[in-house]
This record gives structure tokens, sequence and C-alpha cells, in this order.
């Protein structure tokens, strides 16, 4: 147990639908991660989020969109769903101080979306 | 160009056997940290061992560590007397020196022990 909970585990929605992703970092972490795994691109970075505020930014597409609040835990918005958005979602956390390398990533179980 | 690259879709071995899983990065930044991942079928994601640009040593987890070669720009991940446990999806992922410590990761290799 990496001490990153993800929910929901899983989540199956139609197309043009919205939906919610919710993480919560180990305690003491301030970075949040957001990755996408999918069969064709594999595994992706979208956002990254330390203390609150956006840091750094992938291949985040326009109708996705995250935050992160003053309890830390982080939520990724995905709207306008399209048949190629399945896919597992992951949540990771860190301490976050700027530099680094060090800086080891612990991640969730992930939420796998299916988009039908 | 491929930041990471995992020549090997799939390997086998037999259990007790050591394996070797490849990975070369490409990077022009001086400093930059090396990590090795493992995803089993139930699909989580498992830190397993971290390598700096800088380290002098080669990492060494249990029975995972990581052979450096810096001039090579490889950083392979050397598993010493395989378990049946140890199959599962492994990634090699690169956070490089923009200070955000995101992760790069290649393609991944699917390592498979029999009995």
């Amino acid at each position: 147990d990496s001490g990153v909970t993800q929910t929901p585990k899983h989540l199956i929605t139609a197309t043009g639908q919205r939906v919610t992703l919710r993480c919560s970092p180990r305690s003491g972490d301030l970075s949040v991660y957001w990755y996408q795994q999918s069969l064709d691109q594999g595994l992706q970075f979208l956002i990254q989020y330390y203390n609150g505020e956006e840091r750094a930014k992938g291949n985040i597409l326009e109708r996705f969109s995250a935050q992160q609040f003053p309890d830390l835990h982080s939520e990724l918005n995905l709207s306008s769903l399209e048949l190629g958005d399945s896919a597992l979602y992951f949540c990771a956390s860190s301490v976050g101080e700027w530099g680094r390398h060090t800086d080891t990533q612990y991640f969730g179980p992930g939420t796998r979306l299916t988009v039908l | 160009a491929q930041k990471i690259t995992q020549t090997q879709p799939g390997m086998f071995v037999q259990e007790k056997e050591a394996v070797t899983l490849d990975c070369t990065y490409d990077t022009s930044d001086q400093s930059y940290g090396l990590f090795w991942y493992k995803q089993p079928s139930s699909g989580e994601m498992i830190f397993l061992i971290y390598q700096g640009s800088y380290d002098e040593q080669n990492a060494t987890e249990g029975r995972y560590s990581l052979n450096f070669q810096k001039a090579r720009k490889s950083a392979n991940l050397v598993i010493s007397a395989s378990q049946l446990g140890d199959s599962a999806m492994y990634f090699c992922a690169m956070s490089e020196n923009s200070g955000y410590s995101t992760l790069t990761f290649g393609k991944g290799t699917m390592l498979l022990v029999s009995p």
C-alpha cells in the first residue's frame, strides 16, 4: 500500500458525459501528479499540483482540468468524454521539493475509466 | 526522439534465476533521476528503485539492482533470484532537470517467471 488513495476504482460512463476522479496523497506529500495509461499512448504525464497551485502541465486535453484543495487532495475532471478517453488514470504524490530528482513518486491504485 | 527506450517487449525467466531488463535514456541534462516501477496484473504501480545521475554507486534495493552506465545512457534493472511474484510489467522512467520531477516513462517490459 503506497498510502495514496484514489476513488472510484472503476468508472463506466457514456460519451459526452463528465466525471470526476479523486485522489488523496500520502501524508506529508505536497505534490500531486496525474498520469493517464492507455494501450496506444502508454503512460503519459497530465498535470502536477504543488501545495494547491498548478506546477507543470503535460499532455492534458483542454476538456480535462484538475485542482488541488487546501487539504491537499486533488480532483481530475474529465468532460465531453470520448471513446478514446478510456484509460487507467493514476494519481501519484511526492514530497515535491523543487529540483529534487530523488523525489520519488508513489502511485495510487488508479481509476479505470471506460467510456461507452 | 523517445526519451526512454525499453527494447524488450517481453522476457521469460525461470524461478531463482537472475534477469536483466534493459533501459536506455536520452537527455541533455547533467542532473536527472532514473526510476523503475513494477505494474502487476492488478494494475497498481509499485516503486522499485532510484538512481541519480551523480550517484557513483549503482543503486540496490533487496533483490533489485540498477546497472547504471552513464556514458552509454543505460539504466538496466537486474532482478536476482526471480520469484513467481515478479511476473509483471516493468517500467523505466526518468525525471529531468526541469525541477518539476515529472516522470517520462518507457513502454515497459513484460516479465514472466516460470516455475
